[in-house]
């Protein structure tokens, strides 16, 4: 079947590190990837999006890596503060699809 | 600029009453929307698309129905809640290769 897996353990950081969140897949072939942030009993806001043609995308302190060999996303926050924890979430869209396929998101936490 | 508006924030209903979410889109024309739920801990499942007015997609057998009447007008329903029911609902619309949320609805069935 396919899937779309985040670690569902929350990610404990000290503030000033790098933090590295991982999106796992399989029985698809993305078209994209993205990333979104939600906070609690927020929407989700979009942050990154990666095509399958690209290994890494950056914007500010974030950068995306995409090894569709691997079928796996990183996403990485630098030099993070308390302010970026959130719940990230991991979305694909299937090639030739029309619907995206959510994650469960990965809980962050970033302590002062 | 584009904004999405999606109302109530909380609604609290009884089992077995109607239900109405309303979205709308504004600075946009003929957008896709969604409705999704997120269930705690886990993905936001899809419930219904619309690529244009009158035309829906249902992703999931459920309880619930979807209607646009206008071009950026979504409206989730229910002619009679269940407690399964509860959940966070959202809204969205999309663009090429970006979703922009509404903030949500957090329903209870009491």
């Amino acid at each position: 079947s396919q899937k779309i897996e985040q670690n569902s353990e929350a990610l404990n950081i000290q503030e000033g590190k790098t933090a590295t969140l991982t999106c796992n897949y399989t029985n698809y072939s993305p078209a994209y990837l993205q990333w979104y942030r939600q906070d609690p009993g927020r929407g989700p806001v979009f942050l990154l999006l990666i095509r399958e043609n690209e290994k890494e995308k950056r914007k500010e302190r974030l950068k995306v890596t995409f090894d569709t060999t691997l079928k796996q996303s990183l996403f990485h926050i630098t030099a993070s503060q308390p302010a970026d924890s959130a719940t990230y979430l991991c979305v694909l869209l299937p090639t030739g699809g029309f619907k995206t396929i959510f994650g469960a998101g990965t809980r962050l936490f970033v302590k002062a | 600029s584009q904004t999405i508006h999606q109302w109530p924030a909380t609604l609290v209903q009884p089992v077995g009453s109607p239900l109405s979410l309303e979205c709308t889109v504004e600075g946009t024309s003929n957008p896709n929307l969604y409705w999704y739920r997120q269930a705690a801990g886990r993905g936001l499942q899809l419930l219904f698309y619309s690529v244009g007015i009158g035309q829906i997609s249902s992703e999931v057998p459920q309880n619930l129905s979807a209607s646009r009447p206008q071009d950026r007008q979504f409206i989730l329903s229910s002619k009679k809640l269940l407690l399964s029911d509860s959940g966070f609902y959202l809204c969205a619309w999309s663009v090429q290769d970006k979703a922009f949320f509404g903030q949500g609805t957090r329903l209870t069935v009491v």
